[in-house]
């Protein structure tokens, strides 16, 4: 089973410009989310999807920050325009329990895009 | 503001020995727990899910939960090099629309041979 997928790995951008974060969950889990860790933070949630539709996108920090999802397949996180503060690991990950399922199941992580803005 | 507390290390371990690592959450509606392991420059990932009081071991790892004292614990018996990493505490509300992990800032486990 192919893991969950993000690219670029690596994102050097200039202050001002338009980053796009993609993801590629794993094939056939409904709920895809989108997580990042800034310099000495911890990892903090941002929104989650299921299939296309944004169940909670109470961690976006700021209209700056666009999540899609067309089709309920893979997801874009656009950046525009960046700022210095938004530098950090950006975490995809996907899970399969729709209904929670007594919620212990975790998700599972892709290896993130660093994004650096200078 | 719920709050997942770990204490960064790091914490250095002999081989062959217990490692105990911890985690206290502030929010008394957080019901299940997870333990991820996070390499350097990797991705997290998954070792341990509890949400029920006790003890729930797999192989090497046992988690524990006290929710009268809001702690949670992971054991790592025989420690070997190879679990040297960061790892990282979650708590997750559950209930309609609770898919949030709340992480805490991981502890770094050194395992020296």
């Amino acid at each position: 089973e192919a893991g969950v997928t993000q690219f670029p790995s690596h994102s050097v951008i200039e202050k001002g410009q338009t980053v796009t974060l993609r993801c590629d969950p794993i094939s056939g889990h409904d709920n895809l989310y989108w997580y990042r860790r800034v310099m000495g933070k911890e990892i903090k949630f941002l929104l989650h999807f299921v299939k296309e539709s944004k169940q909670d996108e109470s961690g976006m920090p700021n209209n700056r920050f666009l999540a899609e999802r067309t089709g309920g397949t893979y997801s874009t996180l656009k950046v525009q325009p960046a700022e210095l503060e938004d530098s950090g690991v950006y975490f995809c990950a996907s899970s399969q329990d729709r209904f929670l399922r007594q919620g212990y199941y975790g998700y599972t992580f892709g290896s993130g895009t660093r994004l650096t803005v200078v | 503001q719920k709050e997942v507390e770990q204490n960064s290390g790091p914490l250095s371990v002999p081989e062959g020995a217990i490692a105990s690592l911890n985690c206290t959450y502030s929010d008394r509606v957080s019901q299940s727990f997870f333990w991820y392991r996070q390499y350097s420059g990797k991705s997290p990932e998954l070792i341990m899910s509890i949400y029920s009081n006790g003890d729930k071991e797999d192989g090497r790892f046992t988690a524990q939960l006290n929710k009268a004292s809001q702690y949670v614990s992971l054991l790592i018996r025989d420690s070997q090099p190879s679990d040297s990493a960061t790892y990282l505490c979650a708590a997750r509300l559950t209930g309609a629309g609770s898919y949030q992990l709340t992480f805490g800032k991981g502890t770094k486990l050194s395992v020296i041979p």
